[in-house]
């Protein structure tokens, strides 16, 4: 089955560094990958996604890049902000509506 | 945007007794729902795929005589703990997918399962 490595698990980052979170997964017929941001105790929240169709993904602050050949996805987060700080989740399905496997997480801490 | 909601948020239980978990898609019909187990500080581990009017399927590892599934409806999936033991404490959340061709799922608020 899908295996998704997150790295690097915790990331600390002063107030308005950007900060990268890498991903790599392991079939090659997984063709969807979003990014979720929990905050403790809270629901995961779809940040931003993409499909295996598009090489990269922008919305404002964040972009998400992705690279089918080597089978790794990245979340980048520009001008980081305290109200980043969360756990940040990667995940791959292999066709539409079937289940995410979850990266095992990246804790991020901005510091102001 | 499309909401799923949980109930109850928080269940204590005694070791022994059954606790049922409610997952709803409040504006949008889901096909299928998901369930997953996250245990403190650690990843969404996926425990059953819910789809309405079938059986659930289950991944490797989870006994479904323990965590009885039913999707009877396009809105409700419900995760029944059977016999629950301390270990089963955990946050279970839920996952809807709309039922208009989409990958995005939407997770519900999740539950604390506390079980003495």
């Amino acid at each position: 089955g899908e295996n998704v490595e997150q790295h690097p698990s915790t990331l600390s980052v002063q107030e308005g560094d950007s900060a990268v979170i890498k991903c790599t997964y392991s079939d090659s017929a997984s063709n969807y990958f979003p990014w979720y941001k929990q905050e403790l105790g809270k629901r995961p929240q779809l940040i931003i996604d993409i499909r295996s169709n598009v090489g990269e993904k922008k919305d404002q602050r964040i972009a998400v890049t992705l690279n089918k050949t080597a089978k790794h996805f990245s979340l980048h987060i520009t001008e980081t902000q305290p109200e980043d700080s969360a756990v940040y989740f990667c995940a791959a399905s292999k066709q539409a509506g079937t289940a995410l496997i979850f990266g095992k997480g990246t804790t991020l801490s901005v510091s102001s | 945007g499309a909401v799923v909601s949980q109930h109850p948020s928080r269940v204590i239980c005694k070791s022994g007794t059954s606790v049922k978990i409610e997952c709803r898609s409040l504006d949008f019909q889901a096909t299928t729902m998901f369930w997953y187990r996250q245990f403190p500080k650690q990843s969404l581990m996926l425990m059953a795929t819910s789809n309405e009017g079938s059986k659930a399927t289950y991944e490797q590892g989870v006994e479904k005589d323990k965590f009885l599934i039913n999707h009877a409806s396009l809105t409700l999936s419900t995760l029944t703990v059977t016999s629950a033991h301390p270990e089963d404490s955990s946050f279970y959340i839920c996952s809807a997918r709309s039922r208009v061709g989409t990958d995005t799922q939407y997770f519900g608020p999740g539950t604390r399962l506390t079980v003495l």
